[in-house]
């Protein structure tokens, strides 16, 4: 019953460095989430996908990228890391969109200094 | 657009007291709603759910009644637990959203003996 798989659980970045943030799931879900979560200010979307081959940005992409070449993979990349992307990243995963709920990994909590 | 307004904490109860944790929404649809559970150092879990209007949502002693003439989706339990100790999060989604969750900024309860 493994779920949903964050990959680091913590990591320190230099100011412009590049890191990718792993995210795996083993329960053939179509949907798959990116969130970001700051103190006092909730989850905000970066990107989801809705099938291998397929995402689309959510409120907050700058700065990331993503891709999504199976079901079960769904890696975040950040380039030219910045301070302001210091937080806890959440990876989701759903079978159904919005109707059936989100599944979340354990996070992975960043800091770029 | 589609949005999430939560109760601030954080809130402090003793044992066994009775709990409220407000929660409205803004939607131009039928949202379905969600309160998720966050406990120290993990992902979020879901709670309980409603989809449509009238709908209770209930789970380990907590309930959630989605009222539409309110825009209400408030959270309650009658005698909380320190083991309630947590962040909890009202989010909804629908067909306006693309199927995409909207958080709430989050509530903390602590629970003291």
């Amino acid at each position: 019953n493994a779920g949903v798989t964050q990959t680091p659980k913590f990591r320190i970045l230099k100011i412009g460095q590049s890191m990718t943030l792993q995210c795996a799931q083993d329960m053939n879900h179509n949907y798959m989430y990116w969130y970001r979560q700051d103190p006092g200010m909730g989850l905000k979307l970066i990107y989801y996908s809705v099938g291998a081959g397929i995402t689309d940005k959510g409120e907050v992409p700058n700065g990331y990228n993503v891709s999504r070449s199976t079901t079960e993979d769904f890696p975040l990349r950040l380039e030219l890391a910045a301070p302001s992307q210091t937080s806890v990243y959440f990876c989701a995963s759903s079978l159904e969109g919005g109707k059936a709920p989100l599944h979340f990994g354990n996070g992975t909590r960043l800091t770029v200094t | 657009g589609d949005s999430v307004t939560q109760m601030e904490g954080p809130v402090t109860l003793s044992e066994e007291a009775f709990l409220t944790i407000n929660c409205t929404y803004t939607a131009t649809g039928y949202p379905s709603l969600f309160w998720y559970v966050q406990y120290p150092g993990e992902g979020l879990q879901l709670l309980l759910k409603a989809t449509k209007a009238d709908d209770k949502g209930s789970n380990k002693g907590f309930e959630a009644t989605y009222r539409k003439e309110t825009t209400s989706f408030h959270l309650e339990k009658g005698s909380v637990q320190v083991s309630d100790s947590a962040v909890y999060f009202c989010a909804l989604s629908s067909s306006n959203t693309g199927n995409q969750f909207y958080f709430g900024t989050g509530t903390s309860l602590t629970v003291i003996p």
